[in-house]
This record gives C-alpha cells, structure tokens and sequence, in this order.
C-alpha cells in the first residue's frame, strides 16, 4: 500500500524550462492537492482537485497548471520555471469532507536556477 | 484572510516533561482541526484530529479544543528526543465551494536528553 506517490523526488531547472510533477494515490480518495512548502511560510495550496474531472485555484496558482487526468492521478506543470518557484511541492489526497486530514506525499524539492 | 497562527519557536523542553503546543484560528466555521507532525526534510504526518470542545487523548497526546476561544492545544507528555520536530495545526471548513485545510506555519519542538 503505498499512499501517495510523487516523482520526482528532486529536481533542478533553468530559468524558463518547464517541467511536470507527477502524483498518484492507491487510496481510492476523491480529492487531491498541490501544496508548496517555502521556510517561514508554511504549507500554501496551489491547486486542488474536489474530485475527478474538476480543478481549482488555491492561494498561489499563478505560474502553474495542473490536470486530473484520472482518480489516481494529479500532476503539477510548471510552464516557465521561475526561481521564485524554488520551493519543496507537496502532493496530498482526501476523501471530500473528510474527518480524517490529508495524506501527502513525500516531496519533491525543486530548484530553479 | 483565513489564518491559523502559532509561535514559530522554537520550543524547548527537556526529556521527560511536557510539551504543549498552541495555536488559534480566525475562521469561525471551522468545523475539524489537526495536528501534524514534519521531521526535517520529510512530509507532514497526521498524528491528531479534534472536532469537539473539550479534550482528546492518544497516547502520550492530548489535543485540546475550545471553539469560543478559536483555540487549539497539543500536549506531549512525556516528551523524547524523537519527538523533536515541527508540529503544524489545521483547521478545516466544510462548508462553501472548497473544504480545504489551512495550515498554521508550524511551531518548531525540541526535546533536549
């Protein structure tokens, strides 16, 4: 059982190159998330997904696209990497309304140079 | 702006006492509350909900809720050096378009031997 799956773990861009980060969860939730974690600013959402087929702005989506391509699945697309998106990104998945928190996944650390 | 709050630390404690850990929170619907633990360079762990005032105990951690304060708490007892690491807190609001958890920017604990 391995909950959330991120790749790639790390990564190192140039100014301007793009990138997709993958995710995938084996939970069966319906909801999924993007999250960046930057020191002193805590977890900020960029993305989520209430369910398949439907996508939506959090705090910080600017930069950023993402796709649901199934249940399992939400990927996160830089188009033109910035270094200001150097940052660590969270995946995470729920059940809608759930009571029981999120369950994320172990991270990718980007940097853009 | 919903916000959660806590005292960025860092906190320390020695081995053996115990740790409390505080946050508040500025949206009054909040209906569900966490607390997540994140050891450096790793992703945040679910080791606590609460959803009623009043206390909540797993373990050596008692999680705490008043909801007329917009308050929450997290006891360790018996503190360890493994417990040394960042505890976030979250709430959620079910209601309106999106039930997404709002995270605290973490308070940062560490248990001295």
């Amino acid at each position: 059982n391995a909950g959330v799956t991120q790749t790639p773990k790390f990564q190192v861009l140039k100014t301007g190159q793009s990138m997709t980060l993958q995710c995938a969860q084996d939970m069966n939730h319906n909801s999924m998330y993007w999250y960046r974690q930057d020191p002193g600013m805590g977890l900020r959402l960029i993305y989520y997904s209430a369910s398949e087929g439907t996508t939506d702005k959090g705090e910080v989506p600017n930069g950023y696209n993402v796709s649901r391509l199934n249940k399992r699945e939400f990927s996160l697309r830089l188009e033109s990497a910035a270094p200001s998106q150097t940052s660590v990104y969270f995946c995470a998945s729920s059940e809608v309304d759930s009571t029981l928190g999120y369950t994320f996944g172990s991270g990718t650390r980007l940097t853009v140079v | 702006q919903k916000e959660v709050e806590q005292n960025s630390g860092p906190l320390s404690v020695p081995e053996g006492a115990i740790a409390s850990l505080n946050c508040t929170y500025s949206d009054r619907g909040s209906q569900s509350f966490f607390w997540y633990r994140q050891y450096s360079g790793k992703s945040p762990e679910l080791i606590m909900s609460i959803y009623s005032n009043g206390d909540k105990e797993d373990g050596r951690f008692t999680a705490q809720l008043n909801k007329a304060s917009q308050y929450v708490s997290l006891l360790i007892r018996d503190s360890q050096p493994s417990d040394s690491a960042t505890y976030l807190c979250a709430s959620m609001n079910y209601g309106g378009s999106q039930g997404n958890l709002i995270f605290g920017k973490g308070t940062k604990l560490s248990v001295k031997p």
